[in-house]
């Protein structure tokens, strides 16, 4: 099985309400991402777990956080939604390889309101 | 700054034609190059990949992708299109190989039967 799941496919938030994200995957990947992607924008990294190891990027870094729990497991956490956070995040995993493959899950589209 | 451009946002093509979707990109070393499609409802899936070697790569459905560092770019072409090739084109680059990828804005394309 090479999918990665991602709960909810839909999400609507309110201005100032926390978000939590869920992504899964079971191919044992030890790399998940999280990147966020807003129309006629380029899929932008947010975030990467490498094992339990937690990398974020630079811009995004007090906006975002996350947890991996298990090998399997991790989520997207908005504390307080904003507007500007309407989008579609896409969670991805992959081995830490060079020429290792990302899987993509589906995304999940956040409206905030 | 580093950067990965699609310049074209859409892209019609008629069936049976050629395609070529561009890509640029701004890197100070040569990066890792890929191509992903998102076909509508579903997650990024990877076409193909350019590590080193021959700059022609192979991909899957019949693209390939040609590398030419003194252009700082790496074209997607298929010799003849099928109406489901119709989807969003990203091309990406990842300096590692694995984990910080960075992605292009996307190029959608329409295949007229």
């Amino acid at each position: 099985d090479t999918t990665v799941k991602q709960n909810p496919r839909y999400k609507l938030a309110r201005v100032g309400k926390p978000v939590n994200l869920i992504c899964s995957q079971t191919m044992n990947h030890d790399t998940m991402y999280w990147y966020q992607k807003k129309p006629n924008q380029a899929p932008k990294l947010l975030l990467f777990y490498y094992d339990k190891i937690l990398n974020r990027e630079a811009d995004t870094f007090e906006k975002f956080q996350s947890s991996r729990p298990n090998n399997s497991f991790c989520s997207l956490y908005i504390g307080s939604a904003g507007l500007e956070y309407s989008a579609m995040y896409l969670c991805a995993s992959s081995r830490v390889r060079v020429d290792a493959e990302q899987f993509f899950g589906p995304g999940t589209r956040l409206t905030v309101l | 700054a580093q950067s990965v451009t699609q310049p074209d946002a859409r892209v019609t093509v008629s069936e049976g034609a050629s395609l070529q979707l561009r890509c640029k990109y701004s890197y100070s070393a040569t990066p890792y190059l890929f191509w992903y499609v998102q076909y509508p409802r579903q997650g990024l899936q990877l076409l193909l990949k350019y590590y080193s070697g021959d700059p022609v790569v192979q991909g899957v459905n019949g693209f390939e992708a040609e590398f030419s560092k003194s252009n700082s770019s790496f074209h997607l072409r298929k010799a003849s299109v099928h109406w489901s090739d119709s989807a969003v084109y990203f091309c990406a680059v990842s300096i590692t190989g694995y984990q910080n990828f960075y992605f292009g804005k996307g190029t959608s394309l329409t295949v007229i039967p």
